[in-house]
């Protein structure tokens, strides 16, 4: 049973290019999560989605971010116009579930690097 | 919002001997505390959780607390080795969909 699939594993944009990264949960799991990591810190929650539904979104900067996950294929993160401090890495869980006491599962992770 | 406090940053411990990570949170409502361990460049990966209703879990050489009065929780893990090295990451959850997490501890362990 396949992990949560991310990729690319690593990106290197110039700054105002753009960034997508991409995730497919695990087997039979509906709900994704985007989580923001940058050196040296904890994971920063950014969106909970279900296919085509945004759920929740409070983390996502309100400029230049988007996420989506629709009905065929994997969720996507896009970042416009890049910035250095946009650099970091992007981590994408799955779950079967959501609600109270739910477990979520990482994937490796994309590391954006901006120059 | 939820906040999550955690200590130490950095531990080093020797080969066998036991370590302690501890973490508070601020919402009483949290009802749900996984531990993630990240290895270098590696995804962080759920090693023991805990929810609200049970005061401690064990798991081999690891075991998570858990006093909800004073919204505080912390990971043992017993009988180090070598492969336990690695950043470790507590978390707490009110909805299951949107987790808080600590801002991690880099557990050295001295062979």
């Amino acid at each position: 049973n396949a992990g949560v699939m991310q990729n690319p594993r690593h990106l290197v944009r110039r700054r105002g290019q753009e960034a997508r990264l991409r995730c497919s949960p695990m087997k039979g799991h509906s709900h994704v999560y985007w989580y923001r990591q940058l050196p040296e810190e904890g994971l920063k929650f950014m969106v909970y989605l279900q296919k085509e539904n945004i759920i929740d979104e409070s983390g996502m900067p309100k400029e230049r971010f988007s996420a989506e996950f629709p009905k065929e294929g994997p969720s996507i993160l896009r970042i416009q116009q890049v910035v250095r401090g946009d650099s970091a890495a992007y981590f994408c869980a799955s779950s079967p579930t959501g609600g109270s006491g739910n477990t979520i599962y990482f994937g490796e992770g994309s590391w954006l690097t901006v120059v | 919002g939820e906040n999550v406090e955690q200590h130490p940053s950095t531990l080093s411990v020797q080969e066998g001997d036991s370590a302690v990570i501890k973490c508070t949170y601020s919402d009483s409502a949290s009802n749900y505390f996984p531990w993630y361990k990240q290895e270098l460049g590696k995804r962080p990966q759920l090693i023991i959780d805990i929810r609200s209703n049970v005061g401690e879990k064990k798991d081999q050489r690891i075991a998570v607390t858990l006093n909800k009065t004073a919204k505080h929780f912390s990971l043992h893990i017993t009988e180090t080795q070598p492969e336990d090295s690695a950043v470790y990451f507590c978390a707490a959850s009110i909805t299951g969909n949107q987790f808080y997490f600590g801002t991690g501890t880099s557990l050295t362990v001295i062979p």
